[in-house]
């Protein structure tokens, strides 16, 4: 299964709302999860089943969708928050695959 | 305290091989879906590989048949063989449990380490 996020790269300021896409190339139900990555620390999981909240994630973070079109939507942009964010399908138990990434900058 | 600590990596060169190990603590490392996870330098995160069940495995495209995934569970801990390393093998190499609960999410992840492969 491939995932397709967009957009690669995204600039914003503090204070914005940024919205990111997945995309899965079959009907993943909602088995789409979102990790946050930051240079030399672990992924950690914001996200899963699409729209559920992991426990101590702050809740300007939030995630829709089914099938195959996700969001991740991020309320209230907070200075920890610009980092790079990924897509993850778990559809699939024999094979998992990610998304690109989407590089979230300041502006 | 639920923990992976990941050890194993180092220096070497194209065609070598060389084993991580994932040592797992605070749950059973044969109770969920075992996962390791790659990111290259400049690169996105990419599945390597995992394990459930019993011996039950799965592989990306690009390590099967060079790479194997096993676990002890004596010693609560998970391993990943690789052979025939090659210069885009080069990465830091995370393990991550997969929670069933939460919809196979990768809720759990070492700190990483790292594999360089190079002449």
């Amino acid at each position: 299964i491939q995932m397709a996020q967009s957009p690669p790269s995204l600039s914003a300021s503090v204070g914005d709302r940024v919205t990111i896409t997945c995309r899965a190339s079959q009907n993943i139900r909602t088995y789409l999860n979102w990790y946050q990555l930051k240079p030399g620390k672990a992924p950690k999981l914001l996200i899963y089943g699409a729209s559920s909240l992991q426990r101590d994630v702050p809740s300007r973070f939030s995630g829709s969708g089914s099938g195959t079109d996700f969001t991740l939507t991020i309320s209230g942009l907070q200075p920890d928050d610009f980092a790079t964010y990924y897509c993850q399908q778990s559809d699939s138990s024999l094979m998992y695959s990610f998304g690109q990434g989407t590089k979230l900058e300041i502006k | 305290e639920v923990q992976l600590v990941e050890t194993g990596g180092g220096l070497i060169q194209p065609g070598g091989s060389l084993r991580l190990s994932c040592s797992v603590s605070g749950f059973s490392v044969s109770s969920d879906y075992m996962n390791w996870v790659r990111q290259a330098p400049g690169k996105g995160l990419e599945w390597v590989s995992l394990i459930y069940g019993g011996h039950t495995a799965s592989y990306a495209d690009s390590v099967k048949g060079r790479f194997t995934v096993s676990r002890d569970n004596s010693k609560n801990t998970m391993y990943l063989q690789m052979n025939n390393l090659r210069v885009e093998d080069t990465a830091v190499y995370y393990c991550a449990r997969a929670n069933s609960g939460l919809y196979d999410a990768l809720d759990v992840w070492g700190q990483g380490t790292m594999v360089a492969v190079s002449s």
